[in-house]
């Protein structure tokens, strides 16, 4: 069956330390990969997209990784800050064309702590 | 950037009424919008996709019949949850794209949380 991976439990930062966040897909054959940033109650804010030819991606201090062989993607924020403290979304979009709505993961839920 | 807003944000409901959720692309033309469900502590999950001027695609297992979708204009979504039950109860969230590829970045709106008693 297909599935999206993202680490259950709340990963915990001190501040000022790189954040690194997992998403592992399964019998998944994405053309994009994106990660999203959701606020309690709020939607979600779309943060990075990488494609499947690309390995890594970098937005000011943000950087995501794609693996194909692995089926993975990183996500990392470096010199975290406690207002990075959201839930983090990976998606993607599978290969075939036109356009098509997201696959989400469940999400991590990070916590940088002062 | 790209503004998405939806209304209501929130919305509680007796049970076997209809409740019009809209969606609405402020600063652009969105060619296509997609409506999600996301229940507590779960992924958003893609209940259908709507083109403006034509019939919703929806996901499998989700009711056409129950969820009505119409995709009025290039600036307007409208997502009708018919006769309403608890167990509809969710946060639904449209998201507006301007383009039809994929890499086309999608925007999302706040999200309706819905309660139906």
């Amino acid at each position: 069956s297909q599935k999206i991976e993202q680490n259950s439990e709340a990963l915990n930062i001190q501040e000022g330390k790189t954040a690194t966040l997992t998403c592992n897909y399964t019998n998944y054959s994405p053309a994009y990969l994106q990660w999203y940033r959701q606020d309690p109650g709020r939607g979600p804010v779309f943060l990075l997209l990488i494609r499947e030819n690309e390995k890594e991606k970098r937005k000011e201090r943000l950087k995501v990784t794609f693996d194909t062989t692995l089926k993975q993607s990183l996500f990392h924020i470096t010199a975290s800050q406690p207002a990075d403290s959201a839930t983090y979304l990976c998606a993607l979009v599978e290969s075939g064309g036109g356009a098509d709505g997201l696959t989400f993961g469940k999400g991590t839920h990070l916590i940088i702590q002062p | 950037g790209a503004v998405v807003s939806q209304h209501p944000s929130r919305v509680i409901c007796k049970s076997g009424t209809s409740v019009k959720i809209e969606c609405r692309s402020l600063d652009f033309q969105a060619t296509t919008m997609f409506w999600y469900r996301q229940f507590p502590k779960q992924s958003l999950m893609l209940m259908a996709t709507s083109n403006e001027g034509s019939k919703a695609t929806y996901e499998q297992g989700v009711e056409k019949d129950k969820f009505l979708i119409n995709h009025a204009s290039l600036t307007l979504s409208t997502l009708t949850v018919t006769s309403a039950h608890p167990e509809d109860s969710s946060f639904y969230i449209c998201s507006a794209s301007s383009g039809s590829h994929p890499s086309d970045e999608q925007f999302f709106g706040p999200g309706t949380r819905l309660t139906v008693l």
